[in-house]
């Protein structure tokens, strides 16, 4: 049974960095049937899918917030992790890992996302 | 983007009746290479993550009850829980994956009447 654990602060000053970490268990990271993702939902709001990424490192970015995320993995330790520099009150929302499952028919691709982490309350406050 | 829609923004059904969602795709979703619709349906109940309930706009995901159904095509597609019981109270999105950015729609609260 695949787990993700997530990790990281949940309170940050506007300009800083956020990072986040997905620690996976019961898959390889390395697996090329999945990718792995991040997905972030403010509070009372739907949800935003922010990245993802291959186990060739392979990645696919939310235009909206591409020049401020990075998304990679750690196939050492099994996890993944996100990166989202000079953060703001916009971007106070839980954020949930997720593995992104690949779908192959006629053509491969990241589909749906299961499972998904416990999710971090982040919240972004002076 | 494509930039997904839902209706209603909630429901409310009495328990055993039939609850009905509708997700529009503002692009097709639709590879005709494979005859398949690039698109998922989610169940979120507070306080955790959502949890997939169909793939290629009809597949249940295993263990899902067979209440949960998706049908549709191209950008107009339907949830429909066809006897809601207690434990389906939550919202439910629709999410594209036919291309990237992969979106989701904004969500329908269902509740019991």
């Amino acid at each position: 049974q695949v787990q993700l654990q997530q990790s990281g602060p949940g309170l940050l000053k506007p300009s800083e960095t956020l990072s986040l970490t997905c620690a996976v268990s019961g898959a390889s990271i390395d697996n090329p049937d999945y990718y792995w993702g991040w997905v972030r939902q403010p509070p009372g709001k739907g949800l935003e899918w922010i990245a993802t990424i291959y186990h060739n490192d392979i990645t696919y970015y939310n235009p909206s917030l591409k020049s401020r995320v990075t998304i990679s993995l750690n196939t050492s330790r099994n996890q993944f992790s996100l990166e989202l520099t000079s953060v703001s009150a916009a971007d106070t929302a839980v954020y949930f890992c997720a593995r992104h499952h690949r779908l192959e028919d006629v053509v491969a691709v990241p589909a749906f996302f299961d499972p998904w982490g416990q999710g971090t309350p982040v919240t972004v406050s002076s | 983007d494509n930039v997904m829609t839902q209706f209603p923004d909630s429901l409310t059904v009495s328990l055993g009746e039939r609850a009905t969602i509708n997700c529009k795709s503002s692009q097709s979703v639709f590879f005709g290479s494979n005859k398949k619709n690039y698109l998922s349906w989610y169940q979120q109940k507070p306080g955790q993550p959502p949890k997939v309930l169909i793939y290629w706009a009809s597949t249940r995901r295993p263990g899902v009850p067979d209440r949960f159904s998706g049908s549709g095509s191209v950008t107009n597609f339907t949830l429909t829980i066809s006897s809601l019981q207690p434990e389906d109270v939550a919202v439910y999105y629709c999410q594209q994956y036919f291309d990237s950015p992969f979106t989701f729609g904004p969500g329908t609260r269902v509740d019991i009447k």
